[in-house]
């Protein structure tokens, strides 16, 4: 059972615009900046989204995030074929005093 | 570019003790956290801990009996022990740094197999 809560599946077709959420609470979203994870088959998990909404150099303007109260939301448009991983989100929490993550959103591209 | 390469036994018997070391190359920052973060096969991620480059520490509480890391900037390595190893172990494990909480550079993983 993760502390974040992400849907395990999400689909679209091409050229769709996708939205995956995460929800937490105020030990972790609420007070915390939200990171997400694209873990490609077989690779290791990648940067995509940091400080809620920020793309590291060289992730495309399709991808983008955003946080509001205890949730946040990774947003994909435009999807194209090599979108299709899995997702993670992930945020420091307060109580705990570390890193938790989302159990993960399986996206496939229909 | 920062480079993360993990390195260890691939095979840890029962009880005992897994030993991991991440070898950074391409630069090691002082201002990072030096994070281990494992993957059970067809599962999530889940966070082990962190190690400052002062060597302050913070660890997974449902982990921390069991876990010890350490950093030795001298050869650009950061390490993780992990005690008393059950099958519940079995996962590959990253190594990844930070700034903040966000895990910019990640190795490209170690499996990790605990039977006897």
């Amino acid at each position: 059972q993760s502390v974040l809560t992400q849907p395990p599946s999400a689909s679209g077709t091409p050229g769709q615009r996708v939205t995956i959420s995460c929800s937490g609470s105020s030990s972790n979203i609420g007070g915390n900046t939200v990171n997400w994870y694209q873990q490609l088959p077989g690779t290791a998990p990648k940067l995509l989204i940091y400080r809620n909404n920020q793309r590291p150099s060289g992730v495309p303007d399709r991808f983008s995030g955003s946080k509001s109260g205890t949730s946040a939301s990774l947003a994909i448009s435009g999807l194209q074929s090599e979108d299709e991983a899995e997702y993670y989100c992930a945020a420091w929490d307060d109580s705990l005093n570390g890193v938790v993550f989302g159990g993960g959103t399986k996206l496939t591209v229909l | 570019q920062v480079q993360l390469q993990e390195s260890g036994p691939g095979l840890v018997k029962p009880s005992e003790t897994l030993s991991l070391t991440c070898t950074v190359s391409g630069g090691f920052i002082r201002s990072y956290y030096w994070s281990w973060i494992r993957q059970p096969a067809g599962k999530g991620l889940e966070w082990i801990g962190r190690v400052y480059t002062s060597g302050s520490t913070n660890y997974n509480p449902s982990l921390k009996s069991r876990v010890t890391m350490s950093v030795d900037t001298s050869k650009n390595q950061f390490s993780l022990k992990l005690s008393s190893v059950t099958a519940a172990d079995t996962a590959v494990y990253y190594c990844a740094s930070a700034i903040d909480t966000a895990l910019d550079y990640w190795g490209q993983g170690t499996l990790v197999t605990v039977s006897s």
